[in-house]
């Protein structure tokens, strides 16, 4: 069974930076897993934020950015803000199939 | 703007069947995937299938036994059926759209418009 993991949980003061990333059980992640990356709020739907790695929808903040990093992909934030704490997911494709991360909970303190 | 709206029973009884529907507004059902999310309540999301708008699915191989996707193009839907549920089962149930397609610069892939979700309880 494929497992993608996440770190559970890290803190991050306001305007700084944090890198979240996505790991993928079968080994390096690639390009071919097209990472996408989610934010989700407490009593909300998530929200799409990243696909195909890097690849920004038309409504998500500049300061959230995609990338692989070290045989994982990565989500960074740069310049936090307050309304950044949220949970964030990753989701992996494994030809026909999607897996999602266990989550992310970021604290901005 | 795309909207999508999950409904159906907010309560099941075990080893029912779950039945969920996705209304699919602001957009054409055609030429995309459609997907089914599921996330039990304080934990994580979980994938459970998608449908292509011509019928083709795939499922979560860990409920591939008790799902079947269904699509209805005429009436911009697309439905959830999860047999012989367990309180495992209990969740709030996303439904999402997917989009994956080759250009030019290679092939892509997405999931960018969310239903606000439905939760289900599975409980006599």
């Amino acid at each position: 069974q494929t497992v993608v993991t996440q770190e559970p949980s890290l803190t991050v003061s306001p305007g700084g930076t944090v890198t979240l990333t996505c790991a993928s059980s079968t080994g390096a992640v690639t390009s071919g897993y097209y990472p996408n990356w989610f934010q989700q709020k407490p009593g909300q739907a998530p929200r799409a934020l990243i696909y195909s790695t890097s690849n920004k929808h038309s409504w998500t903040p500049a300061r959230f950015s995609g990338s692989l990093l070290g045989g994982k992909a990565a989500l960074t934030l740069s310049g936090v803000q307050p309304e950044d704490e949220a949970e964030y997911y990753c989701l992996l494709y494994y030809g026909g199939a999607r897996v999602f991360g266990g989550g992310t909970k970021l604290t901005v303190l | 703007q795309v909207q999508l709206q999950e409904s159906g029973p907010g309560l099941v009884k075990p080893s029912e069947t779950l039945s969920l529907t996705c209304t699919v507004s602001g957009g054409s059902i055609s030429s995309y995937y459609w997907s089914w999310i599921r996330q039990p309540p304080g934990k994580g999301l979980e994938w459970i299938g998608y449908i292509y708008y011509s019928g083709s699915t795939n499922y979560n191989p860990s409920l591939k036994s008790r799902v079947t996707i269904s699509v209805d193009t005429s009436k911009n839907q697309f439905s959830l059926k999860l047999s012989s549920v367990t309180a495992a089962d209990t969740a709030v149930y996303y439904c999402a759209r997917e989009k994956y397609y080759y250009d030019s610069s290679g092939y892509w892939a997405e999931i960018d418009y969310w239903g606000q979700g439905t939760l289900v309880t599975v409980s006599s």
